[in-house]
């Protein structure tokens, strides 16, 4: 079974930085896209970043110029580096998996807390 | 960007009876949804792709049908498990949207 376990979410400070990562089971990431979406506390979902299998990045408007979505093959680990944060980023940051039949998340990991507070 | 809008906001069904809920795209995304279903304090999980087709392991008593612009997701007699915000998204456009969920609840 898929397995996607995320960590490095914690309490920063508004304009901090932070890395979260999502270390990849029982598949290999580099074959697949990979997303990460975000839900704000009591909120609903919202896309993120994209990294496709080979290579291209896409993100929303609202953390273009500001995250970089990358992985390590060889831990087989995505991450995603946040700068310059805000209090609207608050939030709980899931990684997913693409499926290779359409452009959909088929595995969820189980999401890291990220909080942007003074 | 497409926006994706879902109604109701709440539904209130009794268990055993059938809810249908609505997700329309701004504009059309062929056949390219899928349906997420959310329980508190766990991560979404895919029921729907491709706007009609079961994800793995998810029972027969949910349906998705539609494509253009109008799609709807039926859970055809609502088991207690099935209590949960369920979300569209449309895959077809960048940025990928969501949209903004409709929880079913008790009656």
């Amino acid at each position: 079974e898929v397995q996607l376990l995320e960590s490095g979410g914690d309490l920063v400070q508004p304009g901090g930085s932070l890395r979260l990562s999502c270390a990849a089971s029982r598949f290999t990431i580099s074959n697949y896209a990979m997303n990460w979406v975000r839900q704000a506390p009591g909120k609903g979902l919202e896309w993120v970043s994209t990294l496709t299998s080979g290579a291209n990045t896409y993100y929303a408007d609202s953390v273009k110029g500001r995250f970089t979505v990358s992985r390590d093959t060889s831990k087989n680990t995505l991450y995603l580096q946040m700068n310059s944060l805000r209090a609207e980023d608050t939030a709980v940051y899931y990684c997913a998996k693409i499926s290779n039949s359409g452009w959909y998340e088929d595995y969820w990991g189980q999401g890291t807390l990220v909080t942007v507070s003074s | 960007e497409i926006v994706m809008t879902q109604s109701p906001a709440t539904l209130s069904v009794s268990p055993g009876e059938r809810a249908t809920l609505s997700c329309r795209a701004s504009q059309s995304v062929s056949g390219t949804l899928a349906w997420y279903q959310q329980k508190p304090g766990q991560p979404p999980r895919l029921l729907i792709y491709g706007a009609s087709t079961r994800a793995t392991g998810i029972p027969a008593r949910f349906s998705g049908s539609g494509s253009g612009t109008e799609f709807t997701l039926t859970i055809s007699s609502l088991q207690s498990e099935d209590f949960a915000v369920y979300y569209c998204q449309q895959y077809t456009n960048w940025p990928r949207t969501f949209g903004q969920g409709t929880k079913v609840e008790i009656k």
